[in-house]
C-alpha cells in the first residue's frame, strides 16, 4: 500500500536554528498538507499546497514557515528560526483531488521536533 | 468555524466487550466526518468516513460509526474489542468551505485489556 514517508522521525534543535522537515507524498497525489500536534493538544492544520503554490494556510503558518516542492517528489516544511513553542509532531499528508467530500488524506508517521 | 470535541482522553475496555469512542462536532453546513487511528510510531490511518446517506458507516477492522444529526455526534463503535485495537483515535470534520482541510479533535486513547 502506498505510503507518505517523512524524515527525520525526530529532530532536536536549538532555539533560533533553521529546521527542514521532509516528506515524500504518494506519487500520483496532487494536494499536499502539513499539520502539527503539540503534545496533548489537537492536530492543527498548517498549510495546503497545490500546483506549486500555497492554497490555504492557517494563522499558525506565519513568516517563519515556508513550504516548497523542490524536485517534484519531496515536499518540505522549513521553519526559519525555531522557537520553543514550535516543539511538536509535524504530519505531512497528501491526496489525489479535493473536489469531492469523499477524498481521504493519507498521512505520514510524523516528524517530532524538539526545540531546546 | 468548525470544531470537533472528543470528551474522553482515554477509554478502557475489556477484550471482547463493545467499545464506543465519542465525538461531537460543530459546522455551519453539512458535515463530512472522519475517524483516523494512530498506532505508536505510525501515521494517522483512515478508518471510515461519513459524507451522506446511511447514518451507520462501516469501516476498516470491524469499526463502525453512527452519524446523529440531531445530537451532532459521530461516535465510533466496535461490537467486540481486541487488544490490538489499542491506539489513539482521532475524529475529524472537513471544512465545508471547500478544499480538504480537516479539523481534528484532541484524540482519545483506547486501551483494550485482557
Amino acid at each position: 500500500e502506498p505510503e507518505v514517508t517523512q524524515t527525520p522521525s525526530h529532530q532536536v534543535t536549538q532555539m533560533g536554528q533553521e529546521v527542514i522537515l521532509r516528506c515524500v507524498p504518494i506519487s500520483n497525489h496532487l494536494y499536499f498538507y502539513w499539520y502539527r500536534q503539540i503534545l496533548g493538544q489537537k492536530v492543527e492544520f498548517l498549510v495546503s499546497f497545490y500546483n506549486n503554490e500555497i492554497s490555504e494556510k492557517s494563522e499558525i503558518f506565519d513568516d517563519q514557515f515556508s513550504v516548497e516542492r523542490p524536485d517534484g517528489s519531496n515536499f518540505t516544511l522549513k521553519i526559519r528560526s525555531t522557537k520553543l513553542e514550535d516543539s511538536a509532531m509535524y504530519f505531512c499528508a497528501s491526496t489525489y483531488r479535493v473536489n469531492s467530500g469523499a477524498n481521504v488524506l493519507t498521512f505520514g508517521a510524523g516528524s517530532r521536533l524538539t526545540v531546546l | 468555524a468548525q470544531s470537533v470535541a472528543q470528551p474522553e482522553d482515554q477509554v478502557n475496555v475489556a477484550e471482547g466487550n463493545p467499545l464506543t469512542v465519542k465525538c461531537t462536532y460543530s459546522v455551519s453546513g453539512n458535515p463530512y466526518l472522519f475517524w483516523y487511528v494512530q498506532y505508536p510510531n505510525r501515521g494517522l490511518q483512515f478508518l471510515l468516513k461519513y459524507i451522506t446517506g446511511d447514518n451507520l458507516v462501516k469501516g476498516s477492522y470491524g469499526f463502525e460509526a453512527e452519524f446523529n444529526k440531531s445530537q451532532t455526534s459521530f461516535h465510533l463503535k466496535k461490537p467486540s474489542a481486541l487488544v490490538s485495537d489499542s491506539a489513539l483515535y482521532f475524529c475529524a470534520v472537513r471544512d465545508t468551505g471547500g478544499g480538504n482541510k480537516l479539523t481534528f479533535g484532541t484524540g482519545t486513547q483506547l486501551k483494550v485489556e485482557l
